[in-house]
């Protein structure tokens, strides 16, 4: 069974873009979840959604946004860039919001 | 605030010899408690959970105890070999709070090398 994709793998922005990032659960998980992950740290909640609505969110300012789609994917939006957004982009999926969470590969984000 | 520790931000041990990995927390909310592995350039891999209502869980070669009172766990990995070598993430959620965002609140990871 496949486990959680992301896309695209790498990326690198300039400063004041707009970056999205995708994510699919694994078949049948309803909830997935967003984490960035800094060099050093672990990984720091952004967003969760279950059955398309938002469950939580961390504190990211408002230039992050996410949403999740009929098909239970996802996407993570994030506007103006910063230098400090550089990052892993980890998305998790869960059966429900409750249950353990899988980790996709991520997303490493560059902003130059 | 650090609501999840993990104090020791490298360990090696010898192939064939018992791998401990500390966790400490400082939210009374958390009752689940997950370990993550994390090999570079890859997404953490889930190892063990443990619930608040258990003060141990076992799979194979890993062990996770939790000891509640002292708001702290460790991961026990017996017998310990190359292939663990990585990066291992303490995580909690706090799944009875009443809430319907678990979201997972992680330490800053400890990196373990098993020397062959």
């Amino acid at each position: 069974d496949a486990g959680v994709t992301q896309s695209p793998t790498h990326l690198i922005k300039t400063r004041g873009q707009h970056v999205t990032l995708r994510c699919s659960p694994i078949s049948g998980h309803k909830s997935v979840s967003w984490y960035q992950q800094v060099l050093g740290q672990g990984p720091q909640f952004i967003f969760q959604y279950y059955e398309k609505e938002e469950r939580g969110r961390g504190n990211f300012p408002d230039r992050f946004s996410a949403r999740q789609f009929p098909n239970y994917s996802s996407e993570l939006n994030v506007n103006a860039l910063l230098l400090g957004d550089s990052a892993l982009y980890l998305c998790a999926s869960s059966l429900l919001s409750i249950e353990t969470q899988y980790f996709g590969p991520g997303t490493r984000l560059l902003v130059l | 605030d650090q609501q999840v520790k993990q104090n020791s931000p490298s360990l090696s041990v010898q192939e064939g010899r018992i791998s401990i990995l500390n966790c400490d927390y400082t939210n009374s909310m958390f009752d689940y408690f997950l370990w993550y592995k994390k090999y570079p350039a890859e997404g953490p891999t889930f190892l063990i959970s443990i619930s608040s209502i258990k003060d141990k869980n076992e799979d194979g070669r890993f062990t996770v105890f939790l000891n509640k009172s002292a708001k702290h766990l460790s991961l026990h990995i017996v017998p310990s070999q190359p292939g663990d070598s990585a990066v291992y993430f303490c995580a909690a959620s706090a799944r009875g709070g009443g809430g319907s965002n678990y979201k997972l609140t992680f330490g800053k990871g400890t990196l373990l090398t098993v020397n062959p």
